[in-house]
Formats: structure tokens, sequence, C-alpha cells
């Protein structure tokens, strides 16, 4: 089955413990981004990776990091979680980016910092 | 420039009616329009999309109203039912000629219950 996983679903942190929040895609797309969704406010990206080895920063980057070494996993990584990074955030995969293919959502992780 | 702005927030329907969503932007560069429908405790997927070329799509039930000159589109709901209660978004997309990539720009929902 086609999918994107994430995980964990579910998260409660304190302020500053490093944590990674994990994104896997088996459709061998090349685009893979994360969004956090926050009441009111839709979703905004964070980051993006258009391929292997090659990110960039979306709207809303600071306090985030990314990397991506295989093309199927594209992890996110709080390195110093604070109150106000507590969100529901989504990692997306599609084909592509240089054209508009559909975008495929994990199921999201609810974070919350403390 | 870069906001879509989603409107209402939340709607209620019964059952059969019709739910409309709208959409406005106002940056000319967007060619890309598509509606994501939301479930509780899942991810968004694409509902339906148009490009700025035609006026009105329709898939099923949902129809995408677009006006270019007015910088709006709307999704129409016909017949409603209890199970198209989600959250509904709004997108916009352009193409970033710097990164070589479709930006979104997503509007910030709409929460539609349907009554039975």
């Amino acid at each position: 089955e086609a999918q994107v996983t994430q995980n964990p679903r579910y998260l409660i942190t304190v302020t500053g413990k490093k944590l990674t929040v994990t994104c896997s895609q088996n459709m061998n797309h090349e685009y893979m981004s994360w969004y956090r969704q926050d009441p009111g406010l839709g979703l905004r990206q964070i980051y993006y990776s258009m391929n292997v080895e090659v990110t960039d920063k979306g709207d809303v980057p600071e306090g985030y990091k990314v990397s991506r070494k295989e093309k199927r996993n594209f992890p996110l990584i709080l390195e110093s979680p604070s109150p106000n990074q507590t969100s529901l955030y989504f990692c997306a995969s599609s084909l592509s980016s240089g054209t508009v293919y559909e975008q495929y959502f994990g199921p999201g992780t609810r974070l919350t910092v403390t | 420039q870069q906001q879509v702005k989603q409107s209402p927030q939340s709607l209620i329907v019964q059952k059969g009616g019709i739910s409309i969503i709208n959409c406005a932007y106002e940056n000319t560069a967007f060619d890309y329009f598509p509606w994501y429908q939301q479930f509780p405790g899942k991810g968004p997927a694409l509902l339906i999309a148009i490009r700025p070329d035609v006026s009105e799509k329709k898939e099923g039930r949902f129809t995408i109203s677009f006006n270019k000159s007015a910088k709006q589109f709307s999704l129409h709901i016909m017949d409603s039912q209890p199970g198209d209660s989600a959250t509904y978004f709004c997108a916009a997309s352009y193409y970033r000629t710097t990164s070589g990539t479709y930006k979104y720009i997503f509007g910030t929902g709409t929460r539609l219950k349907v009554l039975a």
C-alpha cells in the first residue's frame, strides 16, 4: 500500500529535550515536505526536500532541522524544543516538485512541549 | 500577497443540503488550486483541484467554481452527507523559479458538520 508513515503519532516532551520525528514514504517520491498545522493558521511549510541531500527552508523553519540521506526518509529534528513548537506536524511527499503532482500526507504527529 | 483567505471557519449543513466554502487570493502567479479533505486523526487528502484556465470542475458531488477576475474560488458539496463531515482546506500553488519547485499556500480551514 502506497503511504507516508510518521512516528511517533503522539509525543509529549519537555523544553530543551532533543527529539526526532521520522517520516518515510514507499512511493519513490522525489519531493518531501514538513508542515505544521495550528488552529486558525492552516498548514505552514517548515522545510522541504527536492531530492536526496537537497533541502530548503519553508515559511517557518526556525527551531527545526531536517536531513535527506535516503530518498524514502525525511526526519524532522527539534534540537531544543520550546512550547511554541507544540503543534500537529505532517509529512508529505509527491512524485516531483517541478510540476503539480498530488501531495500525499502522513497521518500526523501531535507534539506537546511543556 | 501570499495569503489564501478561507471562509467560513465552520459550517453546519443539513443532510442533503449544499455546502459552500470560499477562498480568495491575491497573487496572480498562483496557477493550481487544490482542495484537501481532512478527517479527525488523519492527514489531509487531495479532494479535487483546478487550473485557472477553466471556470468549473466537477467530480461527483464536489465542484470547484473558479473566478479568475475576482481571484476567488469555491468548493460546492452537493447533497451533503454526514460522511462529508471533515475539515476542508483550500490551497494555491505557484512555481518558484529560484528553487524549481511548486510552493503551496494553504487556507486556514473550514470545519464542516453535516447533520443527519
